[in-house]
């Protein structure tokens, strides 16, 4: 199984920081990454896909970054919204495994 | 606009099996790439992926979970239904129903329902 790990698991940020979530699979994983929000009772929200793609109505300030192993979530300038879990996924394998998530939380 | 919604038991009991039912519209199965994925999450833990269905039938699950899963759709219903047989305390999760995208070559869910919380307990 391709394991995926999530660097920082939480972080505390303020709004207008720049922000930097990483994931790392244990294999390579070429461009098949995913990345998830999602806020506290709600259902994940798809952010960007196949590692850079940004979903339709999801703000230019989320990018994403990487190939083979190491991808980066990037937020430009942490909005108050912004505020929640964040989730890679890996659709490379047929486990198709998330990360185990990295919580933004306020400073 | 797509929508998903999950339905069934909140409680079950430990040895039994568990049928959730996703309900969708906006789209249907007879478009090709089309699929339906379950992914589960257990309380204040991460999201752990379950299985899919594809508009032509083929399926694909969780190899750790492969054994206890079945994923079915009914096309003329616009349901797709996920039993999880010998149910155990450790499956407490909110299991949740997706929608695949079908502009990608693999997969991404784009699209997710409310989510249905369900409980193992005697």
């Amino acid at each position: 199984d391709i394991q995926m790990t999530q660097s920082p698991s939480s972080l505390s940020a303020s709004v207008g920081d720049r922000v930097t979530i990483t994931c790392r699979a244990s294999q390579s994983i070429n461009y098949y990454l995913n990345w998830y929000q999602q806020k506290s009772g709600q259902a994940p929200k798809l952010l960007i896909y196949t590692t850079s793609n940004l979903q339709t109505g999801v703000p230019s300030r989320f990018s994403g970054s990487g190939s083979g192993t190491d991808f980066t979530l990037t937020i430009t300038s942490l909005q108050p919204e912004d505020f929640a879990t964040y989730y890679c996924q890996q659709t490379y394998s047929l486990t198709r495994t998330f990360g185990q998530g990295t919580k933004v939380e306020i400073k | 606009q797509i929508t998903l919604k999950e339905s069934g038991p909140t409680l079950v009991k430990p040895t039994q099996t568990l049928t959730l039912t996703c309900t969708f519209s906006g789209f249907s199965f007879d478009t090709s790439g089309v699929g339906v994925a379950w992914i589960r999450q257990p309380p204040g833990k991460a999201l752990e992926w379950l299985a899919v269905i594809y508009w032509d039938d083929d399926k694909r699950y969780s190899p750790s979970l492969n054994s206890r899963l079945t994923i079915t759709k009914d096309t003329s219903k616009n349901q797709v239904v996920l039993t999880m047989t010998n149910m155990d305390p450790v499956d407490t999760a909110t299991y949740y129903c997706a929608h695949r995208m079908t502009t990608t070559p693999h997969d991404v869910f784009d699209i997710w329902g409310q989510g249905t919380m369900v409980s193992v307990s005697s």
